[in-house]
Parts: structure tokens; C-alpha cells; sequence
């Protein structure tokens, strides 16, 4: 079965640091670029960042970039997000998403079921 | 990095058929034919519906079909069903290296 796996949320306080795990399996994890998407509570989607299949290209919003971090371990079937400098705002569920061909595409076909991050002193 | 305008809201009868608007400009949707539309039922993960504007992923009901005029896409789903009511939201690729999202739609089926 195709699917994804997020881990590593958890509550932490402002500045501080966490980082998520999206382990994949039933496909060819080093073939395919890879998104982190996030949606507050009661919020929309909202993109986080991309990676390209071999690490080489990373994307970030406006509003991460700078402190968050995306590479992956394709030796490991394991997509990061390293999140530092945390806020308030970047309270959310976080889901990893699996892109259909080029990473420009943005066509998610396969998801997690999330991992909650809460920034909160 | 504006998010995609769509409506907050549309709902229609069972049977019927309903359009869900998506604009943004010409640095994302009026550039590129890389517009998504995805499904999101409460609690659970968002589900790919189109890509490309107007592909289907295999064991997507053909009731769903998206299209795109200039900067403005749109998602048609005809012969409404219950299991239809859901958010729905579109993304773009934009010419910044971003990938943008629209607000999202909440559908009612009446």
C-alpha cells in the first residue's frame, strides 16, 4: 500500500525547535518530490515547503523561510522538516504529500494523516 | 503570495451540478496549466481530485472536471451527490517557486 507517515509534532514553546518525519513506503520514494503542507485549526491548507527527488532544489513560503528546513534521506524513505525559531502562528497539522511528476506539478496524490505542532509557552 | 480567491461557500440540490471558482493572476494561475483541485472531508487528509488543470487521478469519479479560462479555474461537479459535501480547495504553481492555495470552498448539498 502506498502511503506516508508523519511524526514528531509535539508541543513547543515560542523560539523553540521540533522536527517532523514523514516515512514512506509502498512506492519509489527516490523517484518522486515531496511537499509539506499545513492547516491550522479551523483554517485552509496552506503550503509549507517542496523538496526535489534528490534534495537538490528546496522551496519554502514567505512565511518559513529562513527557519524551516526540508531535505530528505532516500536511503531511508524519509522526508524533514526541521522547524526553528517556532511561533504562535505556526501552530497546525502538518501533512506530508507525495507530488505526481515534477515538483512545479503541486498535484498531491498521496498523504499523510498529519502530525500537530503547537507553539505555546 | 496572495492566496487563490474562491468562494466561502456554495451548495446545491442532489442530481444537480455545481461550479466552484478559483482566480488568481497571471504569475500563477494565469501562467501555468499546473492548477490542482482537492477534496477534504472534516478530519481527514485532502484528497487530489485534478491536476493540470482538468486530469483525473485513476478512481476519480468523472463527475469532477476542472477547467481554467485566463487567470480564473473552476471545478464542475455534476450529478451532486451527499457524499460531495466537503471543502474544497485549489492550489497553483506561481512564478515565484511557490505553490499557492486557494481559501477553500465549503460545498453544502442541500
Amino acid at each position: 500500500e502506498v502511503q506516508v507517515l508523519e511524526s514528531g509534532g509535539g508541543l513547543v514553546q515560542p523560539g523553540g525547535s521540533l522536527r517532523l518525519s514523514c516515512a514512506a513506503s509502498g512506492f519509489t520514494f527516490s523517484s518522486y518530490a515531496m511537499n509539506w503542507v499545513r492547516q491550522a485549526p479551523g483554517k485552509g491548507l496552506e503550503w509549507v515547503s517542496g523538496l526535489s527527488t534528490g534534495g537538490g532544489s528546496t522551496y519554502y513560503a514567505d512565511s518559513v523561510k529562513g527557519r524551516f528546513t526540508i531535505s530528505r534521506d532516500n536511503s531511508k524513505n524519509t522526508l524533514y522538516l526541521q522547524m526553528n525559531s517556532l511561533r504562535a502562528e505556526d501552530t497546525a497539522l502538518y501533512y506530508c504529500a507525495k507530488i505526481v511528476g515534477v515538483i512545479r506539478r503541486g498535484a498531491m496524490d498521496v498523504w499523510g494523516q498529519g502530525t500537530t505542532v503547537t507553539v505555546s509557552s | 503570495q496572495s492566496a487563490l480567491t474562491q468562494p466561502a461557500s456554495v451548495s446545491g440540490s442532489p442530481g444537480q451540478s455545481i461550479t466552484i471558482s478559483c482566480t488568481g493572476t497571471s504569475s500563477d494561475v494565469g501562467y501555468y496549466n499546473f492548477v490542482s483541485w482537492y477534496q477534504q472531508h472534516p478530519g481527514k487528509a485532502p484528497k487530489l481530485i485534478t491536476y493540470d488543470v482538468s486530469d483525473r487521478p485513476s478512481g476519480v469519479s468523472n463527475r469532477f472536471s476542472g477547467a481554467k479560462s485566463g487567470s480564473t479555474a473552476s471545478l464542475t461537479i455534476s450529478g451532486l451527490q451527499a457524499e460531495d459535501e466537503a471543502d474544497y480547495y485549489c492550489s497553483s504553481w506561481t512564478t515565484s517557486y511557490t505553490l499557492v492555495f486557494g481559501g477553500g470552498t465549503k460545498l453544502t448539498v442541500l
